[in-house]
């Protein structure tokens, strides 16, 4: 079975410049959360959808950032316009949601640098 | 990740002896306490998990206590090998909800 799928794997941009990741959630999962990981900071909850619905965004560092589910099997994170401090791996999950907490299954993430 | 604290940040343990790695959370509506594991250049991934109607699960050398009272789950891993060696995440939620992260326990197993 494919896991979460995550695209890119790595990404190089200049400070400014429009940044989208993308990911594909496990087949039949109907809740997806979009990570942060610095080694300051930690792992960070930025947003995270059920059913496509956007539940709690209060983890979105601030305007620059927006996260969209236009349907089950995809999701896309976006960062406009990019600065260095946005340097991290993002990493998307997926879980089934049957009324009461599941695993989490990440994808290999996103390993973004601003320069 | 204000509710959850995790500690030690980092741990040292000799091959064959016992890591043990706490939690301890403030929301009392938490139903799943699970611990993942993340190696480097690698996403996290589920360990073991518990729920709150039992007070111990153990899977192999791996072992998640839970104490409800005190408001704290632990990892225990028997027999520490240096493969083990990764970074090891509460994430206690409620409902599939907020799902948030643990600051994270760096351990390394020396051989």
């Amino acid at each position: 079975d494919a896991g979460v799928i995550q695209s890119p794997r790595h990404e190089v941009t200049e400070m400014g410049q429009e940044v989208t990741l993308r990911c594909k959630p496990i087949s039949g999962h109907n809740s997806l959360f979009w990570y942060r990981q610095t080694m300051m900071r930690g792992l960070e909850l930025l947003i995270y959808f059920n059913n496509n619905v956007p539940i709690d965004d209060s983890g979105m560092p601030e305007d620059r950032f927006s996260a969209k589910m236009p349907n089950a099997s995809f999701s896309t994170l976006k960062i406009q316009p990019s600065e260095p401090r946005d340097s991290a791996v993002y990493f998307c999950a997926s879980s089934l949601n049957r009324g009461s907490t599941g695993e989490l299954f990440f994808g290999e993430g996103s390993r973004l640098t601003v320069l | 990740q204000q509710q959850v604290k995790q500690s030690p940040q980092s741990l040292i343990v000799q091959k064959g002896g016992i890591s043990i790695i706490n939690c301890a959370y403030e929301n009392t509506a938490f139903d799943y306490f699970p611990w993942y594991q993340q190696f480097p250049g690698k996403g996290p991934a589920l360990l073991i998990a518990i729920r709150p109607d039992v007070s111990e699960k153990k899977e192999g050398r791996f072992t998640i206590s839970f104490n409800k009272s005190a408001k704290q789950f632990s990892l225990h891993i028997m027999d520490s090998q240096p493969g083990d060696s990764a970074t090891y995440f509460c994430a206690p939620s409620y409902n599939n909800n907020d799902m948030r992260f643990g600051a994270g326990t760096r351990l390394t197993v020396k051989p």
